[in-house]
């Protein structure tokens, strides 16, 4: 049972490329999340879904934009990549019904270098 | 603002011992707690919740009270193993959202000592 996806696991970008920043959940989940988590930090929500189709902004969403045309993938996408975005970023999804469906379950992270 | 605080940044214990982590909250609308453990370039996992109803949950070595009136969680590890050696993130959700957001603390670092 494969859960919570994330790839690739690092990257380093330069000032002002792009990338996607892939999540795919084999769960059948219907609410995902993503994530960014800075030294020292908590845990910042960036932008969550709770269906296919369906987005809306969290905590630190500028610079950042997601789609979620499916329920398995939650694609993240960084446009004109600046420093500030150098984080480790989570992906992580839950079953919003039934027993556990508080309980988020996370991907392993990929970690971003923006030089 | 901080809704979510864990005012220690890290705990060290010895082995066998019995490990204490605090949470304190500010939002009177929090109705669900969890604990979650990560390990590094692990994501965070699963590790004990609690519902505003009750102030007591159990699973094994691990115990988390709630004490609404003071708006404090602790989680108690006992006995505390090397293994136990992770950050660990208390966090929270909203009552009446739909959404299942949760707000989490910047987490404490608990190392055990063999």
């Amino acid at each position: 049972n494969a859960g919570v996806t994330q790839t690739p696991k690092f990257r380093i970008l330069k000032i002002g490329q792009s990338m996607t920043l892939q999540c795919t959940q084999d769960m059948n989940h219907n609410y995902m999340y993503w994530y960014r988590q800075d030294p020292g930090m908590g845990l910042k929500l960036i932008y969550y879904s709770v269906g296919a189709g369906i987005t809306d902004k969290g905590e630190v969403p500028n610079g950042y934009n997601v789609s979620r045309s499916t329920t398995e993938d939650f694609p993240l996408r960084l446009e004109l990549a600046a420093p500030s975005q150098t984080s480790v970023y989570f992906c992580a999804s839950i079953p919003g019904q039934g027993v556990g469906k508080n309980i988020q379950y996370f991907g392993a992270g990929t970690r971003l270098s923006v030089l | 603002d901080q809704q979510v605080k864990q005012n220690s940044p890290s705990l060290s214990v010895q082995e066998g011992r019995i490990s204490i982590l605090n949470c304190d909250y500010t939002n009177s609308m929090f109705d669900y707690f969890l604990w979650y453990k990560k390990y590094p370039a692990e994501g965070p996992t699963f590790l004990i919740s609690i519902s505003s109803i009750k102030d007591k949950n159990e699973d094994g070595r691990f115990t988390v009270f709630l004490n609404k009136s003071a708006k404090h969680l602790s989680l108690h590890i006992v006995p505390s193993q090397p293994g136990d050696s992770a950050v660990y993130f208390c966090a929270a959700r909203r009552s009446g959202g739909s959404n299942y957001k949760l707000t989490f603390g910047k987490g404490t670092l608990l190392t055990v000592n063999p």
